[in-house]
């Protein structure tokens, strides 16, 4: 199993410019979630997933869109890259709880994005 | 909401004992710890769930005090692989699947 995947690693945009980020996982998990990480700040959640064709907004969802087209894949797009956007994304996922839908079980991680706007 | 975690940073010498602090302003149903070594994505510790259940680590205790909203990672006699930036996630009782993290602990362990 290679369990989740990020495409790319490593990406540098110009301000206005638009991407696709792809995050892909073969464990067959109902839950997706991604984040962004800057220095001193933690992990903030962007959007995440609770099934295919559902997303919902996390904590710093602006200037981001998401889609969950296919259960195994959770893109993340930006529209106009913003030179605050330069930052380390990484995608999880979950299996989910068993009972009340809850995401008790471990959190999954991506290898990471590294994303510079200039 | 972020959970806020203290302290934001700790060195030890190997061998010494080390607690990190995760606390919410909001009622929790689990906890979540993971470890990040530089460059590389966040690992799973532990999860601490509303009700005393637990899954993860041997090595590696931790407590959650549901009522005072607080849970702490408890690292004995460290050895230099826990180096790292530890964070707390939390989900709570809102049922609304989010797992909202911490800013980190810096953790150094001298040889």
């Amino acid at each position: 199993n290679a369990g989740v995947t990020q495409t790319p690693k490593f990406r540098v945009l110009k301000t206005g410019q638009s991407m696709t980020l792809l995050c892909a996982q073969d464990m067959n998990h109902e839950y997706m979630y991604w984040y962004r990480q800057d220095p001193g700040m933690g992990l903030r959640l962007i959007h995440y997933s609770v099934g295919e064709g559902t997303t919902a907004k996390g904590e710093v969802p602006d200037g981001y869109n998401v889609s969950r087209l296919k259960k195994q894949n959770f893109l993340l797009g930006l529209e106009s890259a913003a030179p605050s956007q330069t930052s380390v994304y990484f995608c999880a996922s979950n299996s989910g709880g068993l009972a009340g839908g809850r995401a008790y079980n471990e959190q999954f991680f991506g290898p990471g994005t590294r994303l510079t706007v200039l | 909401q972020q959970p806020v975690q203290s302290p934001q940073a700790v060195i030890l010498r190997e061998g010494e004992d080390a607690v990190i602090n995760c606390s919410s302003s909001k009622a929790l149903y689990s906890v979540h710890w993971y470890r990040q070594k530089h460059g590389e994505a966040p690992v799973f510790l532990m999860i601490l769930l509303k009700g005393g259940e637990q899954k993860g680590h041997e090595k590696i205790s931790a407590s959650f005090n549901e009522k005072k909203q607080q849970s702490s990672l408890y690292l004995t006699a460290s050895q230099l692989s826990y180096s790292g930036t530890y964070f707390c996630g939390t989900e709570t009782v809102d049922r609304d699947d989010k797992i909202i993290f911490g800013k980190g602990t810096r953790l150094h362990i001298l040889p």
